[in-house]
């Protein structure tokens, strides 16, 4: 069974405070992972997908990262309108389009 | 550009009563998924469709039917609401091919009381 496991479950940071939010996943096969932003009342809306292992991908101040074994949301030099839910989901080989949530980080950026 | 939209945004039901949770789209889009979201426990996937005529289980489908009879439209039934069903409800749908970027609805919340 497909696992995805985010850590922290809720980060709260000052603007300009730079951190990373975690994904950790196990798979049978990776095809592919996502990540995707959730502000609250909304549907989440999609942020990167990561195809192999060594692949960066950057937008503004986010930049994720993939390894055999997790990914990384690096956010630098955040500001308040970053604050929102941030997904991570993975879709498996065989799996068609199906994705696998986690929980997701909540993150807060304060002034 | 409408995109994905669901109705209603917002809904009480008794326990035992029926109801549709309406979602269409205007992209085209043959691949179209549910979903509902629980405090907790992530996005969970209840029923999805590659095409009109094709529909299969998810992680969570009990409780729950889907038809699709048209590529724009995917709705999903209740049809004798539990307060376990109380949730948020999202509707998908995504591009041909895999790794395409899934375009969310704006969700449904759901109560039953």
């Amino acid at each position: 069974e497909d696992q995805v496991t985010q850590s922290p479950e809720a980060l709260r940071l000052q603007e300009g405070e730079s951190s990373s939010l975690n994904c950790s996943y196990t798979v049978s096969g990776l095809r592919g992972l996502f990540w995707y932003r959730q502000d609250p009342g909304k549907g989440p809306e999609f942020l990167f997908t990561l195809y192999s292992a060594g692949e960066e991908k950057e937008k503004e101040r986010l930049k994720a990262t993939l390894t055999k074994k997790e990914s990384f949301l690096h956010i630098t030099a955040p500001k308040p309108e970053d604050s929102a839910t941030y997904l991570c989901a993975v879709q498996a080989l065989g799996g068609g389009n199906k994705l696998t949530f986690g929980t997701g980080t909540q993150l807060k950026v304060e002034l | 550009n409408a995109g994905v939209t669901q109705t209603p945004k917002f809904q009480v039901l008794k326990t035992g009563q029926s109801m549709t949770l309406q979602c269409a789209q205007d992209m085209n889009h043959e691949y179209m998924s549910w979903y509902r979201q629980d405090p907790g426990m992530g996005l969970r996937l209840i029923h999805y469709s590659v095409g009109a005529g094709i529909t299969d289980q998810g992680e969570v489908p009990n409780g729950y039917n889907v038809s699709r009879s048209t590529t724009e439209d995917f709705p999903l039934r209740l049809l004798s609401a539990a307060p376990s069903q109380t949730s948020v409800y999202f509707c998908a749908s995504s591009p041909p091919g895999f790794l395409t970027e899934a375009f969310f609805g704006q969700g449904t919340r759901l109560t039953v009381v």
